[in-house]
């Protein structure tokens, strides 16, 4: 069945450095891969979302990645602060009438001031 | 304008106790989602709804029913509660995919669950 993996479980990081997470998916007509940041006690918000048409997006201070031919898709997080401290998902989906999304098991990052 | 509303927020029910989690957009989105969340095992879809009057399986279907009751709600319905179903739940909903929606996931607060 369809399934992504994320990687790493935690990660914390010191102020100011950058932070990275990683997914794979295992279902090649997936096209759309969102990320969702989850703080304590809060819903998932939406904070940057990739089509595979496109390689790279950029927003600000963070960065998605996607690898079609590996199947890789990664957040990059830059001059990281302490309000990016909270659990991040990543999710896959076909970009069809109704995006049925498989989530990764989540990433919970602490940055350390 | 509040988008997606969950109740109850907190539920406690004991083991074989039936009950419904009620969940409204208000943002004329198409598309209704249940997910549940477990401590490292991510955000699980449990079922979801394309439109109004149809419903399918996610991943974790078993031991729950949905009901798309119109465009605005969909409730999920635990028939027969079990230990293992405890969790904190999330509806959510999202726009028909178009040139301009993206499809984004809006949830609810959630509901927190507990089987004893």
């Amino acid at each position: 069945g369809e399934n992504v993996e994320q990687h790493p479980s935690t990660l914390s990081v010191q102020e100011g450095d950058s932070a990275v997470i990683k997914c794979t998916y295992s279902d090649s007509a997936s096209n759309y891969f969102p990320w969702y940041k989850q703080e304590l006690g809060k819903r998932p918000q939406l904070i940057i979302d990739i089509r595979s048409n496109v390689g790279e997006k950029k927003d600000q201070r963070i960065a998605v990645t996607l690898n079609k031919t590996a199947k890789h898709f990664s957040l990059h997080i830059t001059e990281t602060q302490p309000e990016d401290s909270a659990v991040y998902f990543c999710a896959a989906s076909r970009a069809s009438g109704t995006y049925k999304y498989i989530f990764g098991t989540g990433t919970r990052l602490k940055v350390l001031a | 304008n509040a988008g997606v509303t969950q109740t109850p927020k907190f539920q406690v029910l004991k083991t074989g106790q039936s009950m419904t989690l009620q969940c409204a957009q208000d943002m004329n989105h198409n598309s209704m989602y249940w997910y549940r969340q477990d401590p490292g095992m991510g955000l699980r879809l449990i079922y979801y709804s394309a439109s109004e009057g149809t419903t399918d399986k996610g991943e974790v279907p078993n031991g729950y029913n949905v009901s798309r009751l119109n465009k605005r709600e969909f409730s999920l319905r635990l028939e027969s509660a079990a230990p293992s179903q405890t969790s904190v739940y999330f509806c959510a909903s999202s726009p028909r995919v178009g040139p301009v929606n993206t499809g984004e996931l809006f949830f609810g607060e959630g509901s927190r669950l507990t089987v004893l």
